[in-house]
């Protein structure tokens, strides 16, 4: 049983390029969402989605862009990073919103 | 505006002793709160959890307590375990079921 699945789990870019961090489930959640984890700053959420075709921002949504297409597939772009992305980023899914979250493993990007 | 602060970002207790981690929070729509336990280079994983209608939610050795008037709750460990050890963050779900707040943490240490 794998969970939530992150990849890649590290990535180093230049400013101004742009990726996709995948993120996929095998539990037939419908809920799915993105955090940052930040020095001091704990976890925010940057954007989620409880559906496949629906989704909506968080706490921290500027600069990067979702979509789910699938229940089990939910990744986040960065559009044009910034060394201010820089960070620890989680995915993670659960049966319903503000309940118990399963987390993937994270993925450390820094922006160069 | 940080609506989730642990204030401790550190704690180091005897092995065998009682652990308490703190929290508080300024929202008073927030109505589910959360812990979850992060080792080094892992996602975070679920602990345990209490609803606002309740002032304490019990799981073998480890107990949360909510204080609705004071907007604090606590995570108290007994008897702690050197695998105990991991960041600790403390969650809180608001009014709309969406918004996921989390504190920046507590590094607990469990000392053999």
């Amino acid at each position: 049983n794998a969970g939530v699945t992150q990849t890649p789990k590290f990535q180093v870019l230049k400013t101004g390029q742009s990726m996709t961090l995948q993120c996929a489930q095998d539990m037939n959640h419908e809920y799915m969402s993105w955090y940052r984890q930040d020095p001091g700053m704990g976890l925010r959420l940057i954007h989620y989605s409880v559906g496949a075709g629906i989704t909506d921002q968080g706490e921290v949504p500027n600069g990067y862009n979702v979509s789910r297409s699938t229940t089990e597939d939910f990744p986040l772009r960065l559009l044009s990073a910034a060394p201010s992305q820089t960070s620890v980023y989680f995915c993670a899914s659960s049966n319903a919103p503000g309940i118990e979250a399963f987390f993937g493993q994270g993925t450390r990007l820094t922006v160069v | 505006d940080q609506q989730v602060k642990q204030n401790s970002p550190s704690l180091s207790v005897q092995e065998g002793r009682i652990s308490i981690l703190n929290c508080d929070y300024t929202n008073s729509m927030f109505d589910y709160f959360l812990w979850y336990k992060k080792y080094p280079a892992e996602g975070p994983t679920f602990l345990i959890s209490i609803s606002s209608i309740k002032d304490k939610n019990e799981d073998g050795r480890f107990t949360v307590f909510l204080n609705k008037s004071a907007k604090h709750l606590s995570l108290h460990i007994v008897p702690s375990q050197p695998g105990d050890s991991a960041v600790y963050f403390c969650a809180a779900r608001g009014y709309n079921n969406n918004d996921m707040r989390f504190g920046a943490g507590t590094r607990l240490t469990v000392k053999p």
